[in-house]
Parts: structure tokens; sequence; C-alpha cells
């Protein structure tokens, strides 16, 4: 089956430093990938959907220079949370797609940003 | 805009007694419906879809969901409740013209022994 992969799983850093975090489809090609963002306890919110060669589109209310997002291949996407604060600790799940409207999206086992 | 209610935060059952976990959806397309699944710090798993193809869904580990137009409602089933499957389920909607994916709060289900 599809599969979907972050890294890292973890990662803990100091308040002020950029952490990046990987999405990688392995065994298909992915024309779109999502970035989702959970609080504990709460359900998925979309922060933006990003084609293949294009710039991402952000959700409404997610800053777009705070959160940068790379998707420069059809197996790969980036999320790069620049100038971390306490308040972007989460978890991080990306998905992604063929490209076909309505078609599954898989997900990403998710990963989790602490920011000290 | 698509959106989706789960009816229940929290769902408890006694192992081997059925699951009920409810849905309803808003869509002004022809959605898609999804039902995934969230273990503890993991992540989402797909247990079924409805794509417009027959309206009674049957997924992985024995859970199913009928599509139900008239109710806009796709509830989660499943006969017989067991201990591995205790986590937080997510109703998903996405409209037929977009790929956008709207998720609703979500249901833990605990299953005691």
């Amino acid at each position: 089956g599809a599969v979907v992969s972050q890294h890292p799983s973890r990662v803990i850093c100091k308040s002020g430093t950029s952490v990046k975090i990987e999405c990688r489809s392995l065994d298909f090609q992915a024309t779109t990938m999502f970035w989702y963002r959970q609080f504990p306890k709460q359900s998925l919110m979309l922060m933006a959907t990003s084609n293949e060669g294009s710039k991402a589109t952000y959700e409404q209310g997610v800053e777009k220079d705070k959160f940068l997002i790379n998707h420069a291949s059809l197996t790969l996407s980036t999320l790069t949370v620049t100038s971390a604060h306490p308040e972007d600790s989460s978890f991080y799940i990306c998905s992604a797609q063929t490209g076909a409207v309505q078609e599954t999206q898989y997900f990403g086992p998710g990963t989790r940003l602490l920011v000290l | 805009a698509q959106s989706v209610t789960q009816l229940d935060s929290h769902v408890s059952v006694s192992e081997g007694t059925p699951v009920l976990l409810r849905c309803n959806y808003s869509s002004s397309y022809s959605p898609s419906l999804f039902w995934y699944v969230q273990h503890p710090n993991k992540g989402l798993q797909l247990l079924l879809k409805y794509t417009s193809a027959a309206t009674l869904v049957k997924g992985i580990n024995g859970f199913e969901a009928e599509f139900k137009k008239s109710e806009t409602s796709f509830h989660l089933t499943k006969p017989s409740a067991h201990m591995s499957d205790a986590a937080e389920y997510f109703c998903v909607v996405s409209d037929s013209n977009n790929n956008d994916m709207r998720f609703g709060a979500g249901t833990r289900l605990t299953v005691k022994p």
C-alpha cells in the first residue's frame, strides 16, 4: 500500500531556531501534499496544500513566512518552522495523494515538535 | 464549504459488544467520506472511504460505515469491539470539486475488558 514517511519523528529545539520536517511518499508519486497541525486532544487542522513545483496554498491564519513549505519533487515535501517559539510546539502531520480530486490521502506518522 | 460533526467526543464499550461512532456531514457537492483511526502518538490509518459507489462500505479490522444521504450521516460500526480498537477516530469529508479534507473533532473509543 501507499506509505508516507516523516523525518524526524520527534524534535526538540531552542526558541528562535528553525526546524525542518521532511515528508516523503515512498512508493508512489505525490502530486499534492498537505500539512496538518494537531494540538493535544484536538483534531487535525489543515495548514497548507502544496503541489509539486508550485507555491503552497496556505489556510487562513497560517503565516506563510513562518511555515515555509517546499515541494520540489513528486516524493518530497518539507515544512520549515522558522524562528520557532514555544507556541509552535505541536504534532505536525503530512499527507500525500496522487492529485486526482477526492483521491485518498495517505498520512505520515507525524512529527512531534517541542520548542523550549 | 464542507464540514463534519462527530456527535460523541468519547464512547466507551465493553470488549465483544457493538461499536457505533456517529458522524454527520455537510457538503455542497457530492462528498467523499472517510474514517481514519489514530492510535496514541501514531499517524492516521485509513479505515474505509465512500466515494459514490455502494452506500455500505466495508473497511479494515471489521469496521463498516453506511452513507445515508437523507440523514447526511456516515456512522461507523463494528459488531464486536476488541481491546486493540481503543483509539481516536476521525470522520472526514471532502467535496467533489476540491481536495480539501475537513476533519471532525474526533471520537475517543475506550474498550473495557
